[in-house]
């Protein structure tokens, strides 16, 4: 059974750099085929779609985010990673992570989220 | 940047069906946007519902069904229960490059 797991601090400054990890356990994250994912959810509002980095390592990124997103990975630690820089306060929600199989199997595996507040 | 637009609300009787849909600022939506349909539950994350405009998950409910309709992506429910009150997300693909969520659709089973 994979499991996702967000980490990272649940409090950060305005114009400081978001910085989250996810884990993976269960699976292996240089197995192929997959796009490891980042979403999040404003509190009280819908989805947006960050990014996701394939296990290639090509990533891709929502337009509206690309200058101030970076998702890399970690195939030793099997762990993938969100920096989002220059924050403010509409940075401030939940972020997933998610395994996105593509048309084979769609987003099976998600993380339980982990809320991130930007404020001084 | 495509806006995609769901309904915000709707109702279903218990053992009703109903459709939801997606639709995108730039356009029909065709297979090839790959829709994804996503049920989600106050304080839980998403849990996909469909994937590839049709395709189930195991633990996806067979009264649940995916297609195109319309130029749009449609998510039906037939057979309603009250467990399928929650907020229903769609999902489209632009060019294979990034995607776009729609803003939900808020579900009652009243």
């Amino acid at each position: 059974q994979v499991q996702l797991q967000e980490s990272g601090p649940g409090l950060v400054k305005p114009s400081q750099t978001l910085s989250l990890t996810c884990t993976v356990s269960g699976g292996s994250i240089s197995s192929g085929g997959y796009y490891w994912s980042w979403i999040r959810q404003h509190p009280g509002k819908g989805l947006e779609w960050i990014g996701y980095i394939y296990y290639s390592g090509s990533t891709y990124y929502n337009p509206s985010l690309k200058s101030r997103v970076t998702i890399s990975v970690d195939t030793s630690k099997n762990q993938f990673s969100l920096k989002l820089s220059s924050v403010t306060a509409a940075d401030t929600a939940v972020y997933y992570c998610a395994r996105d199989g593509g048309i084979l199997t769609g987003y099976d595996y998600w993380g339980q989220g982990t809320l991130v507040t930007v404020s001084s | 940047q495509a806006v995609v637009t769901q309904e915000p609300s709707l109702t279903v009787s218990p053992g009703g069906t109903v459709t939801l849909t997606c639709g995108s600022s730039t356009g029909a939506v065709t297979s090839g946007h790959y829709p994804y349909w996503f049920q989600q539950k106050p304080g839980q994350a998403p849990r996909t519902l469909i994937y590839d405009t049709s395709n189930k998950h195991s633990w996806t409910p067979a009264r649940f069904s995916g297609s195109l309709l319309g130029g749009k992506a449609a998510l039906t429910l037939s057979g309603a229960q009250p467990e399928d009150e929650a907020e229903y997300y769609c999902l489209l693909s632009y060019s294979g490059a990034f995607w776009v969520f729609g803003g939900g659709t808020k579900l009652t089973v009243l």
